[in-house]
Order: C-alpha cells, then sequence, then structure tokens
C-alpha cells in the first residue's frame, strides 16, 4: 500500500466526450505527476504539479489538462476523447521533487476505455 | 530518439534461478538516474532499484542488483533466486536532470517476465 488512491478504477466513455480522473496524494505530499500507459507499453509522462501549478509537461496536446487542490489531491482532464486515449492513467506522488525513486508513489490507476 | 530501450519483450525463467533483464539508455545530460518497477497484473508501478549516474557502485536491494556499465550506457537488472510471485512486467526508467524540481521520467517498453515452477 502506497497511501496513493485513484478514482474510478475503470471508466467507458464515448469518443468526443470529456473525463475527470482523480487522485489522492500521500498525506504531506506536494508533487503530482501523472502518466498514460497504452495496452503493451511504458507510461508516459503526461504533466507534473508542484505546489498547484503545473511545472512540467511531456508531449500531450492542450486537451489533456490538470488540477491541484490544496490538499494536494489533484484531477486528470481529457476533453474531446478519442479512441487512442485509451489507456491507464496512473498518478504519482512525492514530496517538493523527488530524488529517489522510492520517494515517487504510484497510486493502482484507472482503466480508461474510449468507444 | 529512443531514450531506454528494452529488447526482451518477454523472458522465461525457471523458480531459483538467476535472470537478467536488459536495459540500454541514451542521455546527454551527465546527471541522470537509472531505476527499475515491477507491474504486476494489478496495474500499480512498484519501485524496484534506483542508480545514480555518479553512484561508483552498482545498487542492490535484497534479491535485486543493477549491473551499471556507464561507457555502455546499460543498466541491467540482475533478479537472484526467482520466486513465482516475480512474475510481472518489469519497466526500466530515467529522470533526467538535477534532483530537486521538475524531472521528467521516461520508461522503456518493458520486459514481461515468467517464472516456471
Amino acid at each position: 500500500e502506497t497511501g496513493v488512491t485513484q478514482s474510478p478504477t475503470h471508466l467507458i466513455k464515448t469518443r468526443g466526450q470529456q473525463v475527470t480522473l482523480r487522485c489522492s496524494s500521500q498525506s504531506g505530499h506536494n508533487t503530482v505527476s501523472w502518466y498514460q500507459q497504452a495496452l503493451g507499453q511504458g507510461p508516459q509522462f503526461i504533466f507534473q504539479y508542484y505546489r498547484e501549478e503545473e511545472n512540467g509537461r511531456g508531449n500531450f496536446p492542450p486537451r489533456f489538462s490538470g488540477l491541484q487542490f490544496p490538499n494536494y489531491s489533484s484531477e486528470l482532464n481529457v476533453n474531446a476523447l478519442e479512441l487512442d486515449d485509451s489507456a491507464l492513467y496512473l498518478c504519482a506522488s512525492s514530496l517538493g521533487g523527488w530524488t529517489k525513486p522510492s520517494e515517487q508513489y504510484f497510486g493502482p490507476g484507472t482503466r480508461l476505455t474510449v468507444t | 530518439a529512443q531514450k531506454i530501450t528494452q529488447t526482451q519483450p518477454g523472458m522465461f525463467v525457471q523458480e531459483k534461478e538467476a535472470v537478467t533483464l536488459d536495459c540500454t539508455y541514451d542521455t546527454s545530460d551527465p546527471s541522470y538516474g537509472l531505476f527499475w518497477y515491477k507491474q504486476p497484473s494489478s496495474g500499480e508501478m512498484i519501485f524496484l532499484i534506483y542508480q545514480g549516474s555518479y553512484d561508483q557502485q552498482n545498487a542492490t536491494e535484497g534479491r535485486y542488483s543493477l549491473n551499471f556499465q556507464k561507457a555502455r550506457k546499460s543498466a541491467n537488472l540482475v533478479i537472484s533466486a526467482s520466486q513465482l510471485g516475480d512474475s510481472a512486467m518489469y519497466f526500466c526508467a530515467m529522470r533526467e536532470g538535477e534532483s530537486g524540481g521538475y524531472q521528467k521520467v521516461t520508461f522503456g517498453t518493458g520486459t514481461k517476465l515468467q517464472v516456471i515452477p
């Protein structure tokens, strides 16, 4: 148990719709990163939030956006869903720019299916 | 350019035997970190081991060791005395940049390890 939770566990959406995924960080962690993992692939970095501000982004279009709240929970929003958005979405929390991966804890993920 | 390359899509190993999972990387950043994660079928990423680019000795964590060859840009994971519970996907990943602050992490495509009784 890492103390990082994600909801929902599974989600089915239709192309063109919007979706919000949620992540609750480990207590005291002020940094959250989101990853997209397509089937059979490694996770790809979407973006990172530190103290409610986005401070890094991977190669994802603007329709992928996020929010981090004062209690350090966070959301990933995806607009205008495409079939290729079907993936496992992972969030990982850490404390202020982690120095080693053991200080970054992953949640169990949300499996999104777009039909 | 592929930053992390894992050339073994799948591997089999007999229980109690040792197995090596290959990983090569590419970066021009002098400060970087390499690590391995295990992902069981449940989906959660489990941290296994970490090697910093300036670390003099190869990292070890219990049955896991990282064979770091800087000149060859390789960071292979060695699992000794394999157990049935080791069956999972294994990902090699690289962090670039100085510690602290924003750090982009790049993952490889993974190796599926199956331990045979």
